[in-house]
């Protein structure tokens, strides 16, 4: 079975603070993926990477960044947390063009 | 990616099959139809996709209609673990793309 695993389930950040949530997959998967979720928008594509050092920008990067270094592990940074990127954060891997595998979500609130 | 219209919510007693219905009647000839389900605080979790024959694992099984502009996911035996959101997703295969989740159909199963 894939297995995507996150680094944390529940965060608490104050305003401001450098942020790090880490993603890791275990098969060999070329795509990741990071997602936030809010009620009523539905899941918002912030960044993926298609290859080790590779990234694009998705629907709202405004506020993020990423890191590939290696394979199996995509971060997502936030460099000066704000209240309004409280979230469900997913993170998924895939292999090229098929079906995306997720993990169990961070809950990130910023306080 | 075209655009899926779902009902917002069905319910279905244990033990019964649960039909779920996915219009989808401006995909293109070179588009899948993926269905996804998010259980409440988890992760959303691949169920099935097809292009245009009827699919079956060991989940569920996705009946396509042969004009492809509709679709249904079936669960055979409904359970209370099967109670979730369940996503119709339509979208090209072979690249790196995005999932776009619209709101999905939220099933209730009840004992």
């Amino acid at each position: 079975d894939v297995k995507v695993t996150q680094s944390s389930r529940y965060l608490v950040k104050r305003t401001g603070e450098k942020v790090f949530l880490e993603c890791v997959q275990d098969m060999d998967h070329e795509n990741m993926f990071w997602y936030r979720q809010d009620p009523g928008l539905g899941l918002r594509l912030i960044y993926f990477s298609y290859d080790v050092k590779m990234k694009e920008k998705g629907d709202i990067p405004e506020g993020y960044s990423v890191s590939r270094e290696k394979k199996e592990r995509f971060s997502l940074i936030l460099e000066s947390a704000s209240t309004n990127q409280t979230s469900m954060y997913l993170c998924a891997s895939s292999l090229a063009g098929y079906e995306q595998y997720f993990g169990p979500g961070t809950r990130l609130t910023v306080t | 990616d075209a655009k899926t219209t779902q009902p917002t919510s069905m319910d279905c007693a244990e033990g019964r099959a649960a039909n779920l219905p996915c219009n989808h009647s401006t995909i293109s000839g070179n588009e899948y139809v993926y269905w996804y389900r998010q259980i409440h605080s988890q992760g959303p979790q691949y169920i099935i996709h097809g292009l245009k024959n009827n699919e079956t694992n060991e989940m569920a099984s996705l009946i396509i209609t042969e004009d492809r502009k509709s679709s249904t996911l079936i669960l055979p035996h409904a359970t209370l673990r099967d109670t979730a959101v369940y996503y119709c997703i339509v979208r090209a295969t072979g690249t790196a793309s995005k999932l776009t989740f619209g709101t999905g159909t939220r099933l209730q199963v009840t004992l």
